[in-house]
């Protein structure tokens, strides 16, 4: 069963950095690339960017370059995402999601929740 | 980027009546995803290249359309289909995903 794991809720200060860890299991890891999707306020779903495991390359939304860094461990089957410079508007449901063959989103992570706050 | 418009943003339905979202394209895409989404639940996959229903998905279900104009149609509305939907183009990044239309039971 394709299970994609993430690391538990959030609470950071602003100008702060966190990294997210989405753990896959079920498949094989480098198989797939694995794409970042931040959800605000429960509704609006935007594309955050994409790394392939087997040869670490990424692409990022133009949007979020310079603040989310995508990387993997393939040892531990694990993709990460690290976001810089932390501010209010960074609070969000950040989910992890495998790419499929068929090119749509076919595997989600349950989603982890950040909150920047003083 | 492509930007997606999906109307409408909120519609409620009776069981058994028929539903209709669209989602308009500002370029011409030639693949669109929607995602079915329940509170505090990750997106699921639920129509795939335009018309192809994902697996567990019910046939009262469909998709279809061309160019910039898609549509997602339930037959027959049910219960269990309350959820937000979301369509997503592929066609060209970054991915892109419309705003939601909250699918209510009336």
């Amino acid at each position: 069963e394709v299970q994609l794991q993430q690391s538990g809720p959030e609470l950071v200060k602003p100008g702060a950095s966190m990294k997210i860890s989405c753990k896959a299991s079920g498949y094989s890891f480098t198989g797939y690339t694995m794409n970042w999707v931040k959800q605000s306020h429960g509704k609006n779903l935007e594309w955050i960017g994409l790394i392939n495991p087997y040869n670490g390359g990424t692409s990022y939304n133009q949007k979020f370059k310079g603040k989310a860094t995508l990387t993997v461990d393939k040892s531990s089957s694990t993709a990460y995402m690290e976001l810089l410079s932390l501010t209010s508007e960074d609070s969000a449901v950040y989910y992890c999601a495998r790419h499929s063959y068929g090119n749509y989103l076919d595997y989600w992570g349950q989603g982890t929740t950040l909150t920047v706050s003083s | 980027e492509i930007l997606l418009t999906q109307s409408p943003a909120i519609i409620a339905a009776s069981p058994g009546e028929k539903v209709t979202i669209t989602c308009s394209a500002s370029s011409s895409v030639s693949y669109m995803n929607w995602y079915q989404q329940k509170p505090g639940s990750s997106p699921k996959i639920w129509i795939y290249g335009i018309s192809n229903l994902a697996s567990g998905v019910p046939a009262r279900f469909s998709g279809s359309g061309s160019g910039t104009s898609f549509s997602f149609t339930i037959n027959s509305m049910e219960a269990e289909d309350v959820a937000t939907y979301y369509c997503q183009q592929r066609s060209s990044y970054p991915l892109t995903f419309g705003a939601g239309t909250k699918l209510e039971l009336k």
